[in-house]
């Protein structure tokens, strides 16, 4: 399958700074690219859809100033966690598509963001 | 939101029986997927069911779709000590917006 990579696979950071979490899709084209958190122990809650050259899509309750999310390229999609507090804190993970099969999105493989 | 429930939340079994694991959803869908994540990684695909089939494998892993109860089903057979992890199902809307929905994941634990 397809390689998606997320650099850094993890960050610590002090609260009130901003974290920029990178999203590459390394063999393919990525029309759309969506961002996943995932809190310990839970399910993945679907953020944002992402769309090269357009605005991102935000998901209900998902702040759009707190999460800035930029698809300059079909390569590559950067979410920023603005202004981070501890309960930021989590897995972050990106999936990019569609692949060969229109349904198919290839995940990275996550960014663990730790907040103090 | 979350889509759907799967069950159980965790399952331990020896290695070679089998497990299973369901899940169920709430709105009309394109298709079903199935997805796996070791602790702490990313997730990997394992198989997609459209909302017109009724049954798909692939290797030792077993599908199925009830779209009249909402419900899938994925089977691991003989099963291994490697197979330990989480296993979610995630719905894809008919929107075709690619937008999936995941299910809260069944953790299961292989032992050899």
């Amino acid at each position: 399958g397809a390689v998606v990579s997320q650099h850094p696979s993890w960050v610590i950071c002090k609260s009130g700074t901003s974290v920029k979490i990178e999203c590459r899709s390394l063999d393919f084209q990525a029309t759309t690219m969506f961002w996943y958190r995932q809190f310990p122990k839970q399910s993945l809650m679907l953020m944002a859809t992402s769309n090269e050259g357009s605005k991102a899509t935000y998901e209900q309750g998902v702040e759009k100033d707190k999460f800035l999310i930029n698809h300059a390229s079909l390569t590559l999609s950067t979410l920023t966690v603005t202004s981070a507090h501890p309960e930021d804190s989590s897995f972050y993970i990106c999936s990019a598509g569609p692949g060969l099969d229109l349904h198919t999105q290839y995940f990275g493989p996550g960014t663990r963001l730790t907040v103090l | 939101s979350q889509q759907g429930e799967e069950d159980p939340q965790a399952l331990s079994i020896q290695e070679g029986e089998n497990a299973t694991m369901n899940c169920s959803y709430k709105t009309s869908i394109n298709n079903l997927q199935w997805y796996r994540q070791n602790s702490g990684r990313g997730l990997v695909h394992l198989i997609l069911i459209r909302s017109n089939e009724r049954e798909k494998h692939s290797g030792r892993l077993r599908v199925t779709l009830d779209t009249s109860k909402k419900s899938s089903s994925l089977l691991i057979t003989a099963s291994r000590a490697a197979d330990t992890a989480s296993y979610f199902c995630a719905t894809e809307g008919s929107g075709n917006t690619g937008k999936l929905i995941f299910g809260q994941g069944t953790t299961l634990q292989v032992k050899p």
